[in-house]
């Protein structure tokens, strides 16, 4: 069993709606890491959280430390949203991160 | 300020071929990581650095070798590549503010084919 489990694998959406991807951990953590891989390749720190919730525009990030589960959302999506969204958690004190297999996201107009 | 900078973006190796790739960073960042990214697979990471001078390995470092000589440089190097590692190769760096670490940069990555 991965230690980072992301659902759904794939979703689905048409513009407009609100999205949720889910992390699941199982693992003592000290951070939370939510990351865009673009269609083209490229990927891009969204969010780094240990608690609560962040909000960054139509993004929102949030954890709960005691049920190991992280949600990102998505306000009012688009299709320059599509993409792949991953979850990464560091353990303790360590320097690795642990990547989850990522949601691939389309969001049709 | 570039960021990240990986080459090369494509290559392709015959088996036993050897290859470096070069990862670049001018922030200043104390960590810098390779991993590799498959179909179907998360990204897994082969070597990582915590400083000028140090390397670790990761979880898949057979058939890999790292050198931080410079503290913005992070080399990956292939000595004889086998189609196994034929993959996509990401280059990371962050700093490390106490227990949370900063964010991942990561460079555009390097396609890389072994026939």
């Amino acid at each position: 069993k991965n230690e980072v489990e992301q659902s759904p694998q794939n979703l689905t959406a048409q513009e407009g709606e609100f999205i949720t991807i889910n992390c699941s951990y199982s693992v003592g953590i000290s951070a939370l890491h939510w990351l865009q891989q673009h269609p083209g390749g490229g990927i891009v720190s969204l969010f780094m959280l240990s608690s609560g919730k962040k909000k960054h525009g139509r993004l929102i990030a949030t954890i709960n430390i005691q049920e190991k589960h992280s949600s990102l959302h998505i306000t009012a999506s688009h299709p320059r949203d599509s993409a792949v969204y991953i979850c990464a958690v560091r353990q303790g004190g360590s320097e690795k991160l642990v990547f989850g297999k990522g949601t691939k996201l389309t969001v049709n107009p | 300020n570039a960021g990240v900078t990986q080459t090369p973006k494509f290559r392709v190796l015959k088996t036993g071929q050897s290859m470096t790739l070069l990862c670049a960073q001018d922030m200043n960042h104390e960590y810098m990581y390779w991993y590799r990214q498959d179909p179907g697979m998360g990204l897994r990471l082969i070597h990582y650095s915590v400083g000028e001078g140090t390397t670790a390995k990761g979880e898949v470092p057979d058939g890999y070798n790292v050198s931080r000589l410079k503290k913005q440089n992070f080399l990956l190097g292939l000595e004889s590549a086998a189609p196994s590692q034929t993959s996509v190769y990401f280059c990371a760096s962050t700093y490390n503010p106490g227990r949370a670490l900063g964010p991942l940069h990561f460079g555009n990555g390097t396609r890389l084919t072994v026939t």
